[in-house]
């Protein structure tokens, strides 16, 4: 199964700033997904993001709030922009597929102030 | 829409025992997959056990198997032989491939404790 680098791991930020979230894969994928997962909770999936098109949101999450960059098959980058205390989570990446199972990066920790 | 429920917030386990996480899930579709993730307090996702919907016999893995009830809706996951490093929030995931879309639909977790 792929590997995936995510970084940062954590960041402390200040409200109304962005913070970008890296993902690397060491194989060529062709769908990358990006979940939310608020204190306590469970994993919402925010976007997926496919090579050489937008990505597509879920219900709740637009663009402009979390604008996603997929410049080629290994590689993607979410930002949170003009961050609140809201944004306050665990943000992680994805990628796989139904027959071999979904590989997660390690997740950064967001927490603003 | 998909949807999955874990109906235990929190279970507690001696160590070298047997313990069973239940999860449903509701859906229309009939080729899908299941899944159950492990999430240690490192917070990374852990792939613990697949199944596929159209296969009838349950998946297993070493110490991990599953009781896939397809007309029930049900995919419980057993743990034999508890570890400490058993610890964790596990996850019940749905995934299908309805109108090309892949992603997986995560219930709400159970933490389970692994006790001395």
């Amino acid at each position: 199964s792929a590997v995936i680098s995510q970084k940062p791991s954590r960041d402390i930020c200040q409200r109304g700033t962005s913070l970008t979230i890296q993902c690397q894969v060491d194989s060529q994928v062709t769908m990358m997904f990006w979940y939310r997962q608020q204190p306590g909770q469970s994993l919402t999936l925010i976007a997926t993001a496919n090579q050489g098109s937008e990505a597509t949101y879920e219900s709740g999450f637009v663009i402009d709030k979390f604008p996603i960059s997929r410049p080629n098959l290994t590689f993607s980058t979410l930002t949170v922009s003009n961050m609140s205390p809201e944004d306050s989570s665990i943000y992680l990446c994805s990628v796989g597929g139904q027959g071999i199972g979904y590989t997660f990066g390690s997740g950064t920790r967001l927490t603003v102030v | 829409a998909q949807t999955v429920t874990q109906s235990q917030p929190e279970m507690s386990v001696q160590e070298a025992e047997t313990v069973t996480l239940s999860c449903t899930y509701d859906t229309s579709e009939n080729n899908y997959y299941l899944f159950w993730y492990k999430q240690p307090p490192s917070r990374q996702m852990i792939l613990v056990i697949r199944q596929e919907a159209y296969k009838q016999q349950n998946a297993t893995e070493n110490r991990f198997s599953v009781n896939f009830q397809k007309a029930a809706k049900s995919f419980s996951l057993k743990i034999s032989d508890s570890q400490l490093g058993d610890t964790a929030m596990y996850f019940c995931a749905f995934s299908y491939s309805g109108a090309g879309s892949y992603q997986l639909t995560f219930g709400k977790g159970t933490k389970l404790s692994v006790i001395p």
